[in-house]
């Protein structure tokens, strides 16, 4: 049983479109993160959000606590964008993690 | 500020034998937690530590260990290591327990032959 569900697994775009990465749980959260992983391993924190919406930049994530879903939205996407994307939701005891998204972005 | 640090980045082990892994918060956070990474099962939780307590636990069996100094400095350790331990173990830190962004450091990768 997974308690975080991503889609897509994979994810060619060409440089500039924009890009959604979606994410669904079953249990019940203190919060959701978005994190970024590079190749090699650093992990870097996008967003932490427990409700609504939150914008960096080109990034947006939003989260609807009733559906329990939340999307990553990229806009004008670039090949440095390319990376792994996980979901991970607290559950103030807990964390569980989504298995990620490969996004590639082609110039 | 300087980020979270691990050492070592990388160790390689033989079965049976036991490790420990350290990692150094981001000066002011009380909070660490660790991670494992590996390419089948992803990211799971290990253990937060907050103010030298453990605070929470994941699913992983008791060869697995941790403690954390009065400084926040934590340090994890398996014992009796098997095959499948390969892999990175990720720390990270927060301000506050719980539900609190994270702060991840480099990771150390752990080859157990």
């Amino acid at each position: 049983k997974n308690e975080v569900e991503q889609s897509p697994q994979n994810l060619t775009a060409q440089e500039g479109e924009f890009i959604t990465i979606n994410c669904s749980y079953s249990v019940g959260i203190s919060a959701l993160h978005w994190l970024q992983q590079h190749p090699g391993g650093g992990i870097v924190s996008l967003f932490m959000l427990s409700s609504g919406k939150k914008k960096h930049g080109r990034l947006i994530a939003t989260i609807n606590i009733q559906e329990k879903h939340s999307s990553l939205h990229i806009t004008a996407s670039h090949p440095r964008d390319s990376a792994v994307y996980i979901c991970a939701v607290s559950t103030g005891n807990q964390f569980y993690f989504g298995t990620g998204t490969s996004l590639t972005v082609i110039p | 500020k300087a980020g979270v640090t691990q050492t070592p980045r990388y160790l390689i082990k033989t079965r049976g034998q036991q490790v420990t892994l350290s990692c150094s918060p981001i000066s002011g956070h009380r909070s660490v937690s660790w991670y494992q990474q590996t390419p089948g099962q992803g990211l799971q939780f290990l253990f937060e530590y907050f103010s030298e307590t453990q605070r929470n636990k994941g699913n992983f069996p008791g060869r697995f260990s941790g403690r954390q100094f009065s400084n926040s400095r934590s340090e994890m350790n398996v014992s009796t290591l098997e095959l499948g331990d390969s892999a990175l173990y990720l720390c990270a830190s927060s301000l506050l327990a719980g539900n609190n962004e994270q702060f991840f450091g480099p990771g150390t990768r752990l080859t157990v032959l």
